[in-house]
């Protein structure tokens, strides 16, 4: 089952900050994030697993609500080299490890 | 460089042909994930083998298969190919347990003519 991520795309100017949610009609064990840049292979961001850890680096984090199914991606400060694609990724529960993406959010940061 | 390798990197091939498109894991992954990115389109779920099994199936066509062989590697095999199979395939692998970051390949770019 697809994940549904949401905005589909988003432009910012540097330093401001934008939200991606990723739901899913499905109990998920984890849920991922990745970046893909035009032309590239996507690059893994994090992997949040079920008990609604936060997890960060930088001024890029994500939260997982295991009871809503849902996790959000948090860009904070935007700099130029968060344009991209950001994908979500979920496992479900009881899964073979299977990896599904959504259909990925468009993020354009202008100068 | 994340370790993956997929050949060959283009490809360019006529309606009704076969292809083969290759990937090598890292180095201690078992588990390999194909996925097929069409022009604006997210990455659809393919397949996945861990070490040398089927271990789950997503959109995958019949015209569509692939292995894992003894030594990891797999192969995606593609054949009666459309002009709508034209798009990017990416292998990933993973380590072992599941819940891990999948490491993705550079991709191998299919054109059908």
């Amino acid at each position: 089952q697809q994940p549904v991520q949401s905005p589909q795309a988003v432009i910012l100017r540097e330093g401001e900050d934008a939200v991606i949610n990723c739901s899913s009609s499905k109990a998920l064990y984890s849920v991922h994030w990745y970046r893909q840049k035009h032309g590239e292979a996507p690059v893994f961001l994090m992997i949040l697993l079920k008990g609604g850890e936060q997890k960060g680096h930088d001024k890029i984090s994500a939260s997982f609500n295991e009871k809503k199914q849902q996790s959000s991606l948090y860009l904070t400060a935007s700099q130029l080299s968060y344009s991209g694609t950001y994908f979500c990724g979920t496992e479900e529960q009881g899964g073979s490890e299977k990896l599904v993406f959504g259909k990925g959010t468009k993020l354009t940061v202008n100068p | 460089d994340s370790g993956v390798t997929q050949t060959p990197k283009h490809l360019i091939t006529a309606t009704g042909q076969r292809v083969t498109l290759r990937c090598s894991p890292r180095s201690g992954d078992l588990s390999v994930y194909w996925y097929q990115q069409s022009l604006d389109q997210g990455l659809q779920f393919l397949i996945q083998y861990y070490n040398g099994e089927e271990r789950a199936k997503g959109n995958i066509l019949e015209r569509f298969s692939a292995q894992q062989f003894p030594d990891l590697h797999s192969e995606l095999n593609l054949s009666s190919l459309e002009l709508g199979d034209s798009a990017l395939y990416f292998c990933a692998s993973s380590v072992p347990g599941g819940s891990t970051e999948a490491f993705f390949g550079q991709g191998t770019r299919l054109t059908v003519v």
